[in-house]
């Protein structure tokens, strides 16, 4: 059974810094990898898709890799910012179906 | 566009009550699906749709149905509500299940007493 694994479950942090979460998952035949952000008491907002062909994306500050031999995805976000304070979620896609598998998140507060 | 949208947003049902939990988005995706997210459960797909007319079964579908008649709506029942089934429910669609992200509704909290 797939399984995705999501390390550290909780990053507190000052303002500014870079920082890297991490994404792993037990099965490499996959067609897509997502990356959500989820603040408290609200639904999941897409930040990065990457697709099995591509090894990474970038959006603004971030920018997520994926690596399927090694079973690893990591999503850097740079100069961190209090609005960056919130939860955030990988998601395996390994079916042309739209399913997804969510790791249970990294909960990440960054400190003005 | 408003995109997905779920109603009611807070539900209380006592057990073996039914009710269905709506969903619905405007951006003409054919991929919608069913989560329920639980403290230290995750997020788990309960049922998925990849067009109008076809469904099938996500990780934990015992005591849900759904159907999909239009592109639009995409309705989850809960047949005989239980207390497990006590949870936070998010609906999502996209344009297809590969190159698209998808998006997510706000979410329906239900709690079942």
């Amino acid at each position: 059974k797939q399984e995705v694994t999501q390390i550290p479950a909780a990053l507190s942090v000052p303002e500014g810094e870079n920082l890297v979460l991490n994404c792993s998952f037990t099965d490499s035949a996959i067609y897509n990898l997502q990356w959500f952000r989820q603040d408290p008491g609200k639904g999941l907002t897409s930040l990065l898709l990457i697709q099995s062909s591509q090894r990474e994306q970038t959006s603004g500050r971030l920018n997520a890799s994926l690596d399927k031999s090694s079973g690893r995805s990591t999503l850097y976000i740079a100069a961190s910012q209090p609005g960056d304070s919130a939860t955030y979620l990988c998601a395996w896609g390994g079916s042309n179906t739209g399913k997804l598998i969510f790791g249970q998140g990294t909960t990440l507060q960054v400190k003005p | 566009n408003a995109g997905v949208t779920q109603t009611p947003k807070f539900q209380v049902l006592k057990t073996g009550q039914s009710m269905t939990l709506q969903c619905a988005q405007d951006m003409n995706h054919e991929y919608m699906s069913w989560y329920r997210q639980d403290p230290g459960m995750g997020l788990r797909l309960i049922h998925y749709s990849v067009g109008a007319g076809i469904t099938d079964q996500g990780e934990v579908p015992n005591g849900y149905n759904v159907s999909r008649s239009t592109t639009e709506d995409f309705p989850l029942r809960l047949l005989s509500a239980a207390p497990s089934q006590t949870s936070v429910y998010f609906c999502a669609s996209s344009l297809d299940g590969v190159s698209y992200e998808q998006y997510f509704g706000p979410g329906t909290r239900l709690t079942v007493t």
